[in-house]
């Protein structure tokens, strides 16, 4: 069993839908959640970064994190066609540490 | 501001030779982490290097090894090339540590 699960898609939605996305993961230890967004042959771009339960709100992201269920989310807001890319949850159990665990990724696509 | 960089972009090798991949973070920025990213997945933690130390090293074998320079620049290395080496080579730099890594455009490797 991987350590963070994420569904591959791909998920597609009409422009100004909302996009969801989801990554549940094993490893309780975990304490900072990343989001992060990859078009295609580019680096991935932090979108959102958060520390333990609760949810953040930036412009059209918002991010929620539930430990008690291993479980967070990314909702997109009004989404565009130039939020077609790939999302990548990520997490790590020391912010003092490198390592962060990824999930497979989501590819989203949204159609005008 | 120059975000990370990394050299080169591309790079096709044959099987059982070694690549030298280089990585310069963001001014300021101390540490540098390693990951692979195999098509169709999220990146695997390879290493992290903090003021010239290996602060951590993932699952990787003995043919992947890195160094940090005193400018903070970093290189991987990687001997006797096999085809599953094959994938998109990414660096990240982060102030001191790993709560808001930024990730460069990656090198993308092709072993023949």
């Amino acid at each position: 069993q991987k350590e963070v699960e994420q569904d591959p898609g791909p998920l597609s939605v009409p422009e100004g839908a909302i996009v969801s996305l989801n990554c549940t993961y094993s490893n309780s230890a975990f304490q900072y959640f990343m989001w992060y967004r990859q078009y295609s042959r580019k680096g991935p771009e932090l979108l959102m970064y958060t520390y333990s339960s609760g949810n953040k709100e930036d412009g059209r992201f918002t991010a929620q994190v539930d430990k008690s269920s291993k479980y967070i989310s990314l909702f997109i807001r009004d989404s565009q066609p130039s939020d077609s890319a790939t999302y990548l949850c990520a997490m790590s159990v020391n912010p003092s540490w490198g390592k962060l665990q990824f999930g497979a990724g989501t590819q989203v696509v949204v159609t005008p | 501001d120059a975000g990370v960089t990394q050299s080169p972009t591309h790079l096709i090798k044959t099987r059982g030779q070694h690549v030298t991949l280089r990585c310069s973070p963001i001014s300021g920025h101390k540490s540098v982490s390693w990951y692979q990213q195999v098509l169709g997945q999220g990146p695997q933690f390879i290493f992290q290097y903090y003021e010239k130390e290996e602060r951590g090293r993932g699952n990787f074998p003995d043919r992947f090894s890195a160094r940090q320079f005193p400018n903070y620049s970093s290189e991987l290395n990687v001997n006797a090339l096999l085809l599953g080496d094959s994938a998109l080579y990414l660096c990240a730099s982060s102030l001191s540590g790993g709560e808001t890594q930024y990730f460069g455009p990656g090198t993308r490797l092709l072993v023949l």
